[in-house]
């Protein structure tokens, strides 16, 4: 089962505006980190957020994490066509013998019309 | 600044043939991950190490095997490959750390006809 549901699954925007998806996990996690990734492109590293953070800046990115929830979102503010991709959202959990993994999410397709 | 490197960037094979896939992690990080994206699919999981022993085993198919080496690259090789092998594979690298980032390699390309 994903340990990661987001949501939207999909949105489209104008440029200016502010974009926010969000993610849901299932169990404690150590961190969550999300990616970006453009068609059929690699993963870029946006920001990471540890379990004991409630919220986190990067430039227009802002990040709040709701460990009660078990749920983030991903602010992106003042959105540019450039940032048209897909966002998704991963957990990192690391315990017993386990060095840890990131598990991923579905993914949010964002759109930014020019 | 260095990233993770993977290759081959494309690979075509045949059905029923094999298939290595090379991974080098940013210097002085002693972690790999690979995940498989299908299309449309979120990355999954296949299997990690850390220290050049393995770390963790997800949905990986007994048809693959993979091994980290002494000089911390990792291969990753998938035997009597199937269409539905189809997908992008991603190597991702960290300082084996708990709350450190994983960057991911641009990716291989594995097409199965």
């Amino acid at each position: 089962s994903q340990q990661g549901e987001e949501d939207p699954q999909a949105l489209s925007i104008q440029e200016g505006e502010n974009a926010t998806m969000n993610c849901s996990y299932k169990t404690s996690i150590n961190n969550l980190q999300w990616y970006r990734q453009n068609s059929g492109r690699g993963l870029v590293h946006l920001i990471l957020i540890r379990s004991n953070e409630r919220e986190k800046h990067s430039g227009r990115l802002r990040v709040t994490l709701d460990t009660s929830k078990k749920s983030s979102s991903l602010l992106i503010t003042a959105s540019r066509a450039a940032d048209t991709a897909s966002y998704f959202c991963a957990t990192f959990i690391a315990g017993g013998t386990s060095y840890g993994k990131l598990t991923f999410g579905q993914g949010t397709i964002l759109t930014v019309h020019p | 600044a260095a990233g993770v490197i993977q290759s081959p960037r494309h690979l075509i094979k045949e059905k029923r043939e094999t298939a290595t896939l090379k991974c080098y992690p940013i210097p002085r990080h002693d972690t790999v991950y690979w995940y498989q994206q299908g299309p449309g699919q979120d990355p999954q999981f296949l299997i990690s190490f850390y220290e050049k022993m393995q770390s963790d085993k997800g949905s990986i198919p007994d048809r693959f095997s993979a091994q980290q080496f002494s000089d911390y690259h990792s291969e990753l090789n998938m035997s009597s490959l199937e269409l539905g092998d189809s997908a992008l594979y991603f190597c991702a690298s960290s300082p084996g750390l708990t709350n450190t980032e994983a960057f991911f390699g641009q990716g291989t390309r594995l097409t199965v006809v």
